[in-house]
């Protein structure tokens, strides 16, 4: 079956360490994002990418990379600088196009980071 | 700046007590409004989405309902496995020939036998 994983479940993160999540999809999607969910907060997003080689920022993306070198992948490395990393970090994907100008967003069942 | 507010933020139902979910949004150039269901410790799973005002989704015991200002989920006869957080989030242009969807925090739902 098609879909999106996210790798590892747990993670631990020591100080002044960068960490990198992984995400993979199947789904043939151009679109790739990421979130991260805080306790009692809203989704907010952290980069986003619509196709191959390209990728934005998002509105929280101080202290995190990505990269997007294959469709399928769309890793996000949580760097030292990012100085409050604890979080659910969520990814999910997208088809695009003029046709699937209306697709939701599909997710992950996300990566929690904690601190050690 | 866009805004997406959901209320309650936790809602608490007898197994078979119908109620709403309401989403109310201030956006500019709305796109979609989207419902997902978010189990304890996975990713949303997408529900609906709706359009235009007056469009209505349904699923089960799930009704989505939009207004040019709100939407509703409603459940009816709640079971105990609708336990969940419910999201919704719309869909906005963000410049840049992109779109992007703001999340509200969720209503956390809750049905007990």
């Amino acid at each position: 079956d098609g879909g999106i994983t996210q790798s590892p479940k747990y993670l631990f993160r020591k100080e002044g360490q960068n960490v990198t999540l992984s995400c993979e999809q199947n789904l043939n999607h151009d679109a790739m994002y990421w979130y991260r969910q805080d306790p009692g907060q809203g989704l907010r997003l952290i980069y986003y990418s619509q196709i191959v080689n390209d990728f934005q920022k998002g509105d929280i993306a101080e202290g995190y990379s990505v990269s997007r070198e294959k469709k399928e992948s769309f890793p996000l490395t949580v760097t030292s600088a990012q100085k409050n990393p604890t979080a659910f970090y969520l990814c999910a994907s997208r088809r695009t196009g003029a046709v699937y100008s209306n697709q939701p967003q599909h997710f992950g069942d996300g990566t929690r980071l904690s601190i050690l | 700046e866009d805004q997406v507010t959901q209320s309650p933020e936790a809602l608490r139902l007898q197994e078979g007590e119908s109620s709403s979910l309401n989403c109310s949004y201030t956006v500019s150039g709305l796109r979609g409004l989207f419902w997902y269901r978010q189990d304890p410790g996975k990713g949303p799973e997408f529900l609906f989405t709706l359009y235009s005002a007056g469009e209505e989704k349904e699923k089960e015991r799930l009704k989505a309902t939009l207004t040019k200002k709100e939407s509703f989920l409603h459940i009816t006869a709640p079971k105990p496995e609708d336990s969940a957080t419910y999201l919704c989030a719309v869909r906005c242009y963000s410049g840049a020939g992109s779109y992007q969807l703001t999340f509200g925090k969720g209503t956390k739902l809750s049905v007990i036998p």
